[in-house]
C-alpha cells in the first residue's frame, strides 16, 4: 500500500521568503502525486500534479514541484511567499485502484 | 457553478440521530469519494463509487451507508451518530482511477 510522509508539521516563513516543503512517497509502482491546498474553513485545492514526463512540475499560485524517484521525494517550492500562502498543504499519491493516499499536511505560517 | 457541491456546510446533532450529507458533482465525472478529515487534519478515504458502484469500502462502521442515486450524486448516511463521527467530511469526484480529485468544500459535523 501507498504511504506519504511530510516531515515538517509547522513552517513559519517571512513573506517573500522562499519557501519549500517536504514530501516522501512510498509506492512500488510509478507513482501519481499531487500537491493540495486548504485555507482555513475551505476544501482542498489542487497546486499541482505529477503523473509523467518532466519532472518539475508548474502549478497554479507559482507554486513548482519536483519528483525525484531515487528520493521518493516531491517536494513543493515557492520563490516568493505572499501572505494569502498560509494555509495547510497536503501531498497525496494515488495508485490505479482509485485510492489516494495523504499526509499529515504541512501548516504554513505567514509572518510579515 | 461549483463543480462539487456538498450540503450542509455545518451539522450540528445530538448522539444517537441519523443524518445525511449530500454531495453533487457538474464536472461528468465517473467516480465520487468520501474523504473524512479529523481534528488532526488527517484526511482518509471512505468509500468511492464508480458509475453508481461501490468500488471502495474502507474499514467504515456499518453506521456509515453512502448512496449514489446517479454519477452526478453521492449522499452519505450517517445512522445512530456518536461523538467520534465529528469531523469534516469532503466529498470529491474524478474522471478515472488515476486523474485528479476534485474536492467539495467539506461539511463539518459536530456530535454533541
Amino acid at each position: 500500500a501507498q504511504s506519504v510522509t511530510q516531515p515538517d508539521i509547522h513552517i513559519t516563513v517571512s513573506e517573500g521568503a522562499s519557501l519549500e516543503l517536504r514530501c516522501n512517497y512510498s509506492y512500488g509502482a510509478t507513482p501519481y502525486l499531487f500537491w493540495y491546498v486548504q485555507s482555513p474553513g475551505q476544501g482542498l485545492q489542487l497546486l499541482l500534479k505529477y503523473f509523467s514526463g518532466d519532472t518539475l512540475v508548474q502549478g497554479i499560485k507559482g507554486f513548482e514541484a519536483e519528483f525525484k524517484r531515487s528520493q521518493s521525494s516531491f517536494n513543493l517550492r515557492k520563490p516568493s511567499v505572499h501572505w494569502s500562502d498560509a494555509a495547510e498543504y497536503f501531498c497525496a499519491v494515488g495508485d490505479n485502484d482509485y485510492k489516494l493516499s495523504f499526509g499529515a499536511g504541512t501548516t504554513v505560517t505567514v509572518r510579515a | 457553478d461549483t463543480a462539487v457541491s456538498q450540503t450542509p456546510k455545518y451539522l450540528v446533532t445530538q448522539m444517537g440521530n441519523d443524518k445525511s450529507i449530500k454531495c453533487e458533482q457538474n464536472l461528468g465525472h465517473d467516480t465520487m469519494y468520501w474523504y473524512k478529515q479529523d481534528s488532526k487534519k488527517f484526511l482518509k478515504i471512505m468509500f468511492s463509487y464508480n458509475n453508481k458502484e461501490l468500488i471502495i469500502n474502507e474499514t467504515v462502521p456499518n453506521r456509515f451507508s453512502p448512496k449514489s442515486p446517479d454519477k452526478a450524486h453521492l449522499n452519505l448516511h450517517i445512522n445512530s451518530l456518536e461523538l467520534g463521527d465529528s469531523a469534516v467530511y469532503f466529498c470529491a469526484s474524478s474522471q478515472g482511477e488515476s486523474d485528479t480529485q476534485y474536492f467539495g468544500p467539506g461539511t463539518r459535523l459536530t456530535v454533541l
